[in-house]
């Protein structure tokens, strides 16, 4: 089975300071990991994701996250936040083998940017 | 860019009452989702449905849910009878194949039973 946890419901961070949201994984066989955003009264949209080729892995609007196996981890950070980064971001996981399509989530981390 | 659309975005309904929720997914996609979140809890997985039959379910899809593909675009969410804990977001989402391909998801439907 797989799970993710990701620690910290709510973060605050400054405007323009480095944002970290972490996320470690348990999984039977490799993973896929992927990290999604909510804004307010939208869907999930996907940020980026970690298929097994490259371990630093780069998304949209400047968040990259890398996946350390030996800490099972896939943290997200971003160098310097901006105001329009305040949303809820998912971490979320996916087998790689044996098939199957089901994205476990955790429970979420609300970013809060603040000026 | 093409998006997942899902009709309606609110639904209130009558415990004990069916419901229908819409999706239509992006139209080259082969593999279809449903997911929920309760208002405070984590998104959770419903269903999967690829090549017009359901290939993943959850514990949480019992015989109360059902869902259908009525149409080449369409992709439809069914609650026979409705139960106050029901009440949820519901997100569709679809995918040109599964594992690592990227699940895009709609705007979602909030569901609330009354």
């Amino acid at each position: 089975a797989q799970s993710v946890t990701q620690l910290g419901s709510h973060v605050s961070v400054s405007e323009g300071a480095l944002v970290l949201l972490r996320c470690n994984y348990s999984s039977s066989v490799p993973p896929y990991l992927f990290w999604y955003v909510q804004y307010p009264n939208q869907g999930l949209q996907l940020l980026l994701k970690y298929t097994s080729a490259a371990t630093l892995v780069k998304g949209i609007n400047g968040f990259e996250a890398e996946f350390k196996k030996s800490e099972t981890s896939f943290h997200l950070t971003k160098p310097s936040a901006h105001m329009s980064d305040a949303a809820e971001y998912f971490c979320a996981v996916i087998r790689s083998t044996g098939g199957g399509n089901k994205l476990t989530f955790g429970t979420g981390t609300q970013l809060k940017v603040e000026l | 860019e093409p998006e997942v659309t899902q009709t309606p975005s609110h639904q209130v309904t009558q415990m004990g009452q069916e419901v229908i929720l819409r999706c239509v997914p992006i139209s080259n996609h082969l593999y279809f989702y449903w997911y929920r979140q309760i208002l405070g809890q984590k998104v959770e997985f419903l269903v999967s449905f690829y090549n017009n039959e359901i290939s993943e379910k959850s514990e949480i899809f019992d015989d109360q849910f059902s869902v259908e593909r009525p149409d080449g675009s369409n992709f439809t969410l069914k609650i026979r009878s409705t139960k106050l804990e029901d009440s949820a977001m519901y997100f569709c989402a679809s995918s040109v194949g599964q594992g690592k391909d990227t699940q895009y998801f709609g705007p979602g439907t909030r569901l609330t039973v009354l």
